[in-house]
């Protein structure tokens, strides 16, 4: 498998809702991350994993909270969501954790917050 | 943190022109250096990189060459087709898993 998988494709939520983004890959990559990226901007990285371990958190906002399983599996937590976090939300693995190195990502999921 | 500028925003060209897009970095300490390309609804995908350790890379029409000294890296796509259309993301890194792009080229290919 030389993918990176997310699911949902597509998220409604209102802002009282909980609800949880998921990411996987079993290329065996150590180093996995969440970007969001807003229509017409680049990719804006939110947290960095790192052996399974926080490695970088970019002042997000506590209504996302990360959590990394297992090596092969990372989740976003969305609570309390406010409409301006509607985005594309992109996961992405690396080989390496702690080196720069290719980035793989996922086809996203877009989510629309009311 | 690290800062990186791209320029131009859009370029249009004709099928068969080269194209050629500019970066520039703010971190001397940053080491990698990618280029991706993403079409309309679709994800990122690498197109080709560069480490700090090399000048120049080439991948059939697709290169990549870094002045570190200067602390800019430039794309050049040559035979350019309809199918280059997308929009074109520089980005740098260094000695963690921070990356950080620049603002995207929005590259238009004319048949």
């Amino acid at each position: 498998d030389t993918e990176v998988t997310q699911t949902p494709k597509h998220l409604v939520m209102g802002m009282t809702n909980k609800k949880s983004l998921k990411c996987e890959q079993h290329m065996g990559h150590r180093a996995m991350y969440w970007y969001k990226q807003k229509a017409k901007k680049p990719p804006e990285l939110m947290f960095v994993y790192s052996y399974e371990k926080l490695s970088i958190n970019e002042s997000v906002p506590s209504r996302f909270s990360p959590e990394c399983p297992n090596s092969s599996l990372l989740n976003l937590h969305l609570h309390a969501l406010q409409p301006e976090d509607s985005a594309l939300y992109l996961c992405a693995s690396s080989p390496v954790g702690g080196a720069p190195d290719e980035q793989f990502f996922g086809p996203g999921t877009r989510l629309t917050v009311l | 943190g690290e800062n990186v500028e791209q320029h131009p925003s859009t370029l249009s060209v004709q099928e068969g022109d080269s194209a050629v897009i500019k970066c520039t970095y703010s971190d001397s300490a940053s080491n990698y250096f990618p280029w991706y390309k993403q079409e309309l609804g679709k994800r990122p995908q690498l197109i080709i990189d560069i480490r700090s350790n090399v000048g120049e890379k080439k991948d059939q029409r697709i290169a990549v060459t870094l002045n570190k000294t200067a602390k800019h890296f430039s794309l050049h796509i040559t035979e350019t087709q309809p199918e280059d259309s997308a929009v074109y993301f520089c980005a740098a890194s260094y000695n963690n898993n921070d990356m950080r792009f620049g603002a995207g080229t929005r590259l238009t290919v004319k048949p």
